[in-house]
């Protein structure tokens, strides 16, 4: 049962214009949501979250918006750069489940330069 | 600033053999996690403690798997006997904890290969 769904598995996107991830969730007890940006042979790293009181959060170049009545929210990258290429991923906690995160499949992002 | 710390970065052993996998949180934070990533399932936790207690393990495989926090600063995952499925990507993250929502912050991984 996949409660948080990635389902674009990957995105090509040329250098300076935007990048828009996509993710749908299911249970709607999430209320902490969370992109990271994964390289190869590397951990994921924290990119930006989101509360659900909120939908809208900017940080640079990146934004993430939450549409709680469609359970779907998505990463704005705007300029898109090279170095941006990498694997997203979407994740999802809720409090009632002690904060533990539930991760997407991901999304292979490709910059082209 | 150190990050989350693990070791080893690649084991590769033979079936049937113990594996510990070791982990340093970043100092201060109060709640660890240990995540599994493969092609078929993706992320997905296996066991996360609050102050070196475990809060739910409900994700660990089975037996064959156990984790351990015996201070604030050092975790270790073990799988004793290993078997060929176990290989994977293991991460070990942490976070503040505490209440309200806080990113978890990951190591780099221990890449493991049972043969």
């Amino acid at each position: 049962d996949q409660q948080v769904k990635q389902n674009s598995p990957s995105l090509s996107v040329q250098e300076g214009r935007i990048s828009i991830l996509n993710c749908d969730y299911t249970n709607s007890m999430f209320d902490y949501f969370l992109w990271y940006k994964k390289y190869p042979a590397e951990g994921p790293t924290f990119l930006i979250s989101i509360s659900s009181i909120k939908d809208k959060n900017e940080d640079g170049r990146f934004t993430v918006f939450l549409n709680k009545s469609a359970k779907h929210l998505s990463l704005h990258i705007v300029p898109s750069q090279p170095g941006d290429s990498a694997v997203y991923f979407c994740a999802a906690s809720a409090r009632e489940y002690g904060n533990k995160l539930v991760f997407g499949a991901g999304t292979i992002l490709r910059v082209k330069s | 600033d150190a990050g989350v710390i693990q070791s080893p970065r690649h084991e590769v052993t033979e079936m049937g053999q113990e594996v510990t996998l070791r982990c340093k949180p970043i100092s201060g934070h109060n709640s660890l996690f240990w995540y599994r990533q493969t092609m078929m399932r993706g992320l997905e936790l296996l066991i996360y403690f609050n102050n070196n207690v475990p809060i739910d393990d409900s994700g660990m495989p089975e037996d064959r798997f156990s984790a351990k926090m015996p201070n604030a600063s050092f975790s270790t995952l073990k799988i004793q006997p290993s078997e060929p499925r176990d290989s994977a990507v293991y991460f070990c993250a942490s976070s503040p904890g505490g209440a309200g929502n806080q990113p978890q912050h990951f190591g780099d991984g221990t890449r493991l290969s049972i043969l």
